[in-house]
């Protein structure tokens, strides 16, 4: 199975929005509302920010966001951070015997 | 507190077997399904393979399917990955994972280890 297809990097101005895509087939990404995304600070483990497409686990911050059409869902983080250069993947349920298929990682710089 | 803390990495020839295990606390472990997922040097995540809470059903990667081998013990509140035939490819962090609760399909995970780093090579 391949990867979900992320850009390699994006950036932004601290105060700004920045989106992230991730684009699958109808397999996984578009076929089913089972989208999730996690941070990653270098060194450490990820960390859940979405799940079901656009759902924040308790104690992520609102300035994330979720959403999907067709094949390709985008993560919104708006007023960036210092603290939120990191990677960030998205991952998918894909209907075949594999289970789970991440994307590739997008780095985040925050200028 | 909940945690998951991996162990059993370390390095390997190609060819040779290593076991890594998961050892969790600050939760009910055999109410939960579990995952294995790695990141191999300055790459991406790679999910592995997963279990659910009972151990009847085990998913693969296509990459490790016939060489890795999922299993765990309730009693002992751990999650175990055999892994045999071990080549250059699977030099990575391998991270155990919880899938959360009550979830329709068992796809995301909420809490993660700090992983254990297995090294393949000659």
């Amino acid at each position: 199975q391949s990867a979900l297809t992320q850009p390699a990097s994006v950036s932004g101005s601290p105060g700004q929005s920045i989106t992230i895509s991730c684009t699958g087939t109808s397999d996984d990404v578009g076929g089913y509302d089972y989208v999730s995304w996690y941070q990653q600070h270098p060194g450490k483990a990820p960390k859940l920010i979405i799940y079901d497409v656009s759902n924040r686990p308790s104690g992520v911050s609102n300035r994330f966001s979720g959403s999907k059409s067709g094949n390709t869902a985008t993560l919104t983080l708006s007023g960036l951070q210092a603290d939120d250069e990191a990677d960030y993947y998205c991952n998918s349920y894909i209907s075949s015997s594999a289970l789970v298929l991440f994307g590739g990682g997008t780095r985040l710089t925050v200028l | 507190e909940v945690q998951l803390v991996e162990s059993g990495g370390g390095f390997v020839q190609p060819g040779g077997s290593l076991r890594l295990s998961c050892e969790a606390s600050g939760f009910t472990f055999s109410d939960y399904e579990m995952n294995w997922v790695r990141q191999a040097p300055g790459k991406g995540l790679e999910w592995v393979s997963y279990m659910s809470s009972r151990g009847d059903t085990i998913y693969y990667a296509d990459s490790v399917k016939g060489r890795f081998a999922i299993s765990r013990n309730n009693a002992k509140n751990s999650l175990y990955l055999q892994m045999n035939s071990l080549r250059a490819e699977d030099t990575a962090v391998y991270y155990c994972a919880r899938v959360p609760p009550v979830t329709i399909v068992p796809y995301y995970m909420d809490v993660w280890g700090k992983g254990t780093t297995v090294t393949v090579s000659s």
